[in-house]
């Protein structure tokens, strides 16, 4: 069965602080891994997958396959990072997208 | 180009009723899912339309059904509404296997 876990429901730092927003999944085969996040009032949107192996907004997340954890990571969090994180796994695509499996998303409070 | 518009913002039924929602997706897109997120929830996926054939579709009852019309923009049709399909509902675009762009939702509250 396909299973995103967020075990954290929220997350609160201070400012400066290093953030990691925790992520588990369950999946027979190879997935793709990604996070998104929604900012108060705004639609969701991407902010990395893990096969383009990008750091967003200083945001990173390393595909650890051995123990199914996709964590995104931080070093100094920053106010304007307070928001909805979700993650997010999909199947291979093979020409076209395939569906979304959502965890419960965390919120993090980043405190001035 | 406005990205994915979803059409209505709020909408409110009464139980046993039927409704539909629209979306339209960014340019150049040409597949359409639609995700259902309940309250304190992810977005959960409900089906997926591409070339306006049904090519994915998610744990729901046959409740649930769409539409891809011939310009890609596609509805979202729920029809007997219980109280438990009170949710947001988002659209996502994309073309081919590349990122999924979603709308601002439509909020559905069953009554």
């Amino acid at each position: 069965a396909q299973r995103v876990t967020q075990p954290e429901k929220l997350l609160s730092v201070f400012k400066g602080a290093p953030v990691e927003l925790k992520c588990n999944y369950s999946y027979s085969g190879s997935p793709e891994l990604f996070w998104y996040v929604q900012y108060s009032r705004q639609r969701l949107q991407l902010l990395l997958r893990h096969i383009s192996r990008e750091s967003i907004k200083g945001f990173t997340a390393d595909l650890n396959k051995g123990e199914t954890s996709f964590h995104l990571k931080k070093p100094f969090a920053q106010e304007e990072d307070s928001a909805m994180y979700y993650c997010a796994l999909s199947g291979t695509t093979q020409g076209g997208s395939e569906k979304l499996v959502f965890g419960k998303g965390t919120k993090l409070t980043v405190n001035p | 180009d406005a990205g994915v518009t979803q059409s209505p913002t709020h909408l409110i039924k009464t139980r046993g009723q039927q409704v539909t929602l629209r979306c339209s997706p960014k340019s150049g897109h040409d597949t359409v899912s639609w995700y259902q997120q309940a309250l304190g929830q992810g977005p959960q996926f409900i089906f997926q339309y591409y070339e306006e054939e049904e090519r994915q579709r998610g744990n729901f009852p046959d409740r649930f059904s769409g539409h891809q019309f011939p310009n890609y923009s596609s509805e979202l049709n729920v029809n007997a509404l219980l109280l438990g399909d009170s949710a947001l509902y988002l659209c996502a675009s994309s073309f081919r296997g590349n990122e999924q762009y979603f709308g601002p939702g439509t909020r559905l509250t069953v009554t």
